[in-house]
């Protein structure tokens, strides 16, 4: 498909294990967000990668979220000790060109709803 | 997926009405904002976007107003349809980051 592909689209897991979300973002964008989302709230920020660096990860939350972009393209989202709090819909966008041109059109895939029991 | 959006404000318009719907945004300093769309179960979508040299921008059917004095955006619908049914966020780029902060969003409902 030509949009943001994200993996799995639901997961469910229990309190203190770990889960992996996964972003395939369109081919040749360079620029690749992830966001969470709260039921009622808008997305927050959470991480920005340039090619295969995280050039902002200001938004994470704490020490057991990471993330990774080893070869510039498909990013894996990892959470430790998961928590309840961490429910939420996790979106992933990429983009064309750098944040920094000031391009809004990020393109967002369909999110992966995690549920946290 | 999951629903978004369940307890926002929520603007109910005619079908056929214009709609207008206002955020307010946060730092003096932002320079670049955008309206997004957000369909149940699905991520926001890019609408339009608008400079902080500009006051007015239009798209199809959509219209963005800035108002940089008292930090206010406003997007307007004209002819509001069926498929304009949504959430409505809008998003600032935080000054010298490469963050977008969005705004708590509205929920739009247009009735037949």
């Amino acid at each position: 498909g030509a949009g943001v592909s994200q993996t799995p689209s639901n997961k469910v897991t229990e309190k203190g294990k770990y889960v992996e979300l996964r972003c395939d973002p369109i081919s040749g964008h360079t620029a690749l967000y992830w966001y969470r989302q709260s039921l009622g709230q808008g997305p927050e920020f959470l991480i920005y990668f340039q090619g295969t660096g995280a050039a902002d990860d200001s938004g994470l939350p704490n020490d057991r979220f990471f993330a990774v972009r080893p070869e510039g393209s498909v990013s894996t989202l990892k959470i430790q000790r998961t928590e309840r709090g961490d429910s939420a819909v996790y979106l992933c966008a990429s983009s064309l060109t750098p944040a920094g041109a000031n391009t809004g059109e990020l393109f967002f895939g369909e999110g992966s709803r995690l549920t946290v029991l | 997926g999951e629903s978004v959006g369940l307890h926002l404000p929520t603007l109910s318009v005619q079908e056929g009405d214009n709609s207008i719907i206002n955020c307010a945004y946060s730092n003096s300093a932002s320079d670049y904002f955008i309206w997004y769309k957000q369909e149940s179960g699905k991520g926001p979508q890019f609408i339009i976007d608008i400079r902080s040299n500009m006051d007015k921008r239009q798209g199809q059917r959509v219209t963005v107003l800035l108002n940089k004095t008292v930090k206010h955006l406003s997007l307007q619908i004209a002819a509001t349809q069926p498929g304009d049914s949504a959430v409505y966020f809008c998003a600032e780029k935080d000054p010298g980051t490469y963050k977008y902060i969005f705004g708590t969003g509205t929920r739009l409902k247009v009735l037949a």
